[in-house]
């Protein structure tokens, strides 16, 4: 089956570090992506990983991936106002299509 | 290297019309997908061309077609449109359909009256 839930809403402070978790249910599932939606825009591809991974680091954003829990997770360090945005968790499994979470709309405040 | 582009940005329809939406994807790929976007639902697949083949359809009704050119432009199609049809049309295009680089385009918005 095709479920990726996210929590809906987070606040957190400027310069504090965001945590963005999300759950998916088909082991199956090749990889996994974190995108960002900004108001009126389309989606920005943030980072990705192979199902095989624990951890991708990439600038201030650092996923992780527990297999076992089907649970991943995207931290953005030192959050900033450019930061707040809806982001979408996905997954894919035969390359062609991704299934999306309802989107994590993270406000920062000063 | 130009991203991908997505005509028009917005319109509006009525009930019952029909309407096609367009997809230039980044120069090189070969690989269009189609999403739905709606707060009630989300974002859902529609269908993905691949070298002017459907490879993969979403579940939506018949009322949703598409079709890609050899240039690799696609052209997505709504007949008989209804108000639930409102929503953020967006496309993605990649170089051979492998979605781990997936790239979107600023998306339609389609407003049925």
């Amino acid at each position: 089956g095709e479920d990726v839930e996210q929590s809906l809403f987070l606040s957190v402070r400027e310069g504090d570090s965001s945590v963005i978790n999300c759950t998916y249910t088909d082991s199956s599932s090749t990889y996994l992506y974190w995108y960002k939606q900004e108001p009126g825009a389309g989606l920005q591809l943030l980072t990705y990983i192979f199902s095989n991974m624990d951890m991708k680091q990439d600038q201030r954003l650092t996923v992780l991936l527990n297999k076992k829990d089907k649970h991943l997770s995207l931290r953005i360090a030192d959050t900033q106002t450019g930061d707040s945005a809806i982001y979408f968790c996905a997954e894919s499994f035969n390359d062609y299509k991704l299934s999306f979470g309802a989107g994590t709309t993270v406000t920062v405040r000063a | 290297k130009a991203g991908v582009t997505q005509t028009p940005r917005y319109l509006i329809k009525t009930r019952g019309q029909q309407v096609t939406l367009s997809c230039s994807p980044i120069s090189g790929h070969r690989s269009v997908s189609w999403y739905q976007q709606t707060p009630g639902q989300g974002l859902q697949f529609l269908f993905e061309y691949f070298s002017e083949t459907q490879r993969n359809k979403g579940n939506f009704p018949g009322r949703f077609s598409g079709r890609q050119f050899s240039n690799s432009r696609s052209e997505m199609n709504v007949s008989t449109l209804e108000l639930g049809d409102s929503a953020l049309y967006l496309c993605a295009s990649s170089a051979d359909g492998s979605s781990y680089e997936q790239y979107f385009g600023p998306g339609t918005r389609l407003t049925v009256t």
